[in-house]
């Protein structure tokens, strides 16, 4: 099946730390991957939805300049949470999607992100 | 977009059946989507229904009624490790790729 790895699974960093995260898939070509974050109890919340060669497209309220997306290749998308802050301690969650929308998205493991 | 409704949490007893139900608005439909969600974890996909009926994975079967906007995820032989949170996820708009999800249903599994 669909394979999505995520790097790093667990980060622990001082404030003023900019954080990248990876997010690949394994045996399948993904045009299109998505960011998500998620607060202890809530639901998951979209961040942006970063298609390869092109900017991403952030959701309201999701700060592009902190959050700095790049998919540069098929299987390759990454997010750098710059000057992190303890409010942006979270666990955040990207996903693939094949290209056809009868697919699945395929989430990788999350990473779980504390600033301290 | 979509507007799913799901139920916040249930609880079932180990060995039995649970059917968690999924209400969804119509416009814009192509298909619904059910991960399941352990604590602490990224969801996994269990299964995707874009035709009415009953589709069947083992323990797990989902259900769908386009005409009536409705779903549900149907869990058999309730085991402890089935405890976690069922997320229904539809797309959010014709032509989309992004998912709207639910909140979650958080499903404890009693002994």
């Amino acid at each position: 099946g669909a394979v999505v790895s995520q790097h790093p699974s667990w980060v622990i960093c001082k404030s003023g730390t900019s954080v990248k995260i990876e997010c690949r898939s394994l045996d399948f070509q993904a045009t299109t991957m998505f960011w998500y974050r998620q607060f202890p109890k809530q639901s998951l919340m979209l961040m942006a939805t970063s298609n390869e060669g092109s900017k991403a497209t952030y959701e309201q309220g999701v700060e592009k300049d902190k959050f700095l997306i790049n998919h540069a290749s098929l299987t390759l998308s990454t997010l750098t949470v710059t000057s992190a802050h303890p409010e942006d301690s979270s666990f955040y969650i990207c996903s693939a999607q094949q290209t056809s929308r009868n697919q699945p998205q395929h989430f990788g493991d999350g990473t779980r992100l504390s600033i301290l | 977009g979509q507007n799913i409704d799901q139920p916040t949490e249930m609880t079932a007893t180990e060995g039995a059946i649970v059917q968690i139900n999924c209400t969804y608005q119509t416009s814009g439909f192509n298909g619904l989507f059910w991960y399941q969600q352990h604590a602490g974890e990224a969801p996994t996909f269990l299964s995707y229904n874009v035709l009415d009926g009953l589709e069947e994975k083992g323990r797990f079967s989902s259900f769908l009624s386009r005409s009536k906007g409705y779903s549900y995820l149907l869990l058999k032989e309730l085991q402890m490790k089935d405890s976690a949170s069922y997320l229904c996820a539809g797309y959010s708009g014709a032509g989309s790729y992004q998912l709207t999800f639910g909140k979650g249903t958080k499903l404890s599994v009693i002994p």
